[in-house]
């Protein structure tokens, strides 16, 4: 099975910030990376897919890079509506996937 | 509107089984792969598997196999995902997810979460 190794697991910033996460997989994946963003109580939601592509209707301060073991997403300035847990997720082509252990993002 | 609508919430008892539904409207069923993906409390995402639901073939997450089975029913436009020999730690909220169908997995379209607790 792929281990999806995302950090830091929780994360202060104020409004404005630039938030980076990452995430590093145990093999390599290519380009199959999704990072999905969950609001306390709430379904996930899709923000990216296959590594940098932005879900239709998302925020452009939303991105995300990287390729083969290393990952990163970034929220270019943070809002107050960023407040959530950030998942990465890969699927391979069995399909067998995997999340990573999440991040908890807070506003100072 | 495009959507995913699951059953309501369970409680069980160790031992028992649960069977969660999965409805989709607003889009061609048989056109998108369903993922099913479960949260305890406090805890992570895990996923569970998938399944096409134009011909019900299914792959699951090998600490599953044998205890899960996923089905689907075209002429309701329902998946199910049925979990056997419940534990304490089954404890969770199993969502149902849209596969995006674009040549790659992810989940674009969740349905609202079951919770179902297992506890004697």
């Amino acid at each position: 099975d792929i281990q999806m190794t995302q950090s830091p697991s929780s994360l202060s910033a104020s409004v404005g910030d630039r938030v980076t996460i990452t995430c590093q997989a145990s093999q390599d994946i290519t380009k199959y990376l999704n990072w999905y963003q969950q609001r306390p109580g709430k379904a996930p939601k899709l923000l990216i897919y296959d590594a940098s592509t932005l879900e239709t209707g998302v925020p452009s301060r939303f991105s995300g890079s990287g390729s083969g073991t290393d990952f990163t997403f970034t929220i270019s300035s943070l809002q107050p509506e960023d407040v959530a847990t950030y998942y990465c997720q890969q699927c391979d082509n069995l399909p067998q996937c995997s999340f990573g252990q999440g991040t908890k993002l807070e506003i100072k | 509107q495009v959507q995913l609508g699951q059953s309501g919430a369970e409680v069980k008892k160790p031992g028992a089984s649960v069977k969660v539904s999965c409805k989709a409207s607003g889009y061609t069923f048989i056109n998108f792969y369903i993922h099913w993906v479960r949260q305890a409390p406090g805890q992570g995402l895990e996923w569970m598997g998938i399944i096409n639901p134009s011909d019900g073939t299914t792959t699951y997450a090998q600490r599953f196999q044998g205890r899960v089975t996923m089905t689907g029913d075209t002429s309701t436009s329902t998946v199910y995902m049925e979990l056997t020999s419940l534990r304490s730690e089954d404890t969770a909220a199993y969502y149902c997810a849209r596969d995006g169908d674009s040549g790659s997995y992810y989940s674009d379209l969740w349905g609202q979460g079951t919770l179902v607790t297992v506890s004697s």
